[in-house]
């Protein structure tokens, strides 16, 4: 499957838990990208890397929130000291990137986060 | 602030009829729109996309209208099929920024 793929798929922690996810984005897909994602609402951006650069940054990603991509190709989202308010479908994706506006971006299935 | 919303939040059609599926947006400097469908469990897959160059753009079975002028967006898919049953969202993007998402319409398919 040559797929972005993300890890783990649920992921159930106790409020003030640290949990960490895994993003692999398609091969050769320069940009990568987090959004969060609530129950009947759209995809919300959270940020993006243009290879191993973190470019952007939502006022959603709070200070408990951190994102790496040290080489360029996989990339972990991290939150810190878990909240209830962070249940949420987390997703990745990844895309080509360019200049124009014309970028299609390719999701994976997802983290579905559950702070209990 | 610009958004991406939606006019309908659950459509309910019969198998084998069309289905439309409408979007406004609100940003003017948008120039790229897509239509992403999500199923339970999955992540948005993509369905089509069209720049702001086009006004129709065909796929297999679906077809994607874009007006300008009252910066309206909508999906048609044709012989709409059980499979079609999904969470549909459209999203734009202005040179430069980061996709934005509507909130999702909801296509039920009744047998």
């Amino acid at each position: 499957d040559t797929g972005v793929s993300q890890n783990p798929r649920h992921k159930i922690t106790k409020r003030g838990q640290n949990v960490t996810f895994r993003c692999d984005p398609i091969s050769e897909h320069n940009r990568l990208y987090w959004y969060r994602q609530t129950l009947g609402q759209g995809p919300e951006f959270l940020t993006y890397f243009q290879n191993e650069a973190q470019l952007e940054k939502s006022r959603l990603l709070s200070d408990r929130f951190s994102a790496e991509r040290p080489k360029g190709s996989f990339s972990t989202l991290e939150i810190q000291r878990t909240e209830q308010g962070d249940s949420a479908m987390y997703l990745c994706a990844s895309s080509l990137g360019g200049t124009s506006s014309n970028e299609k971006l390719f999701f994976g299935s997802g983290t579905q986060l559950s702070v209990l | 602030g610009e958004s991406v919303g939606l006019h309908l939040p659950t459509l309910s059609v019969q198998e084998g009829d069309n289905s439309i599926i409408n979007c406004a947006y609100s940003n003017s400097a948008s120039d790229y729109f897509i239509w992403y469908k999500q199923e339970s469990g999955k992540g948005p897959q993509f369905i089509i996309d069209i720049r702001s160059n086009m006004d129709k753009r065909q796929g297999q079975r679906v077809t994607v209208l874009l007006n300008k002028t009252v910066k309206h967006l909508s999906l048609q898919i044709a012989a709409t099929q059980p499979g079609d049953s999904a969470v549909y969202f459209c999203a734009d993007k202005a040179a430069g920024n980061k996709l934005t998402f509507g909130g999702g319409t909801r296509v039920l398919v009744k047998p």
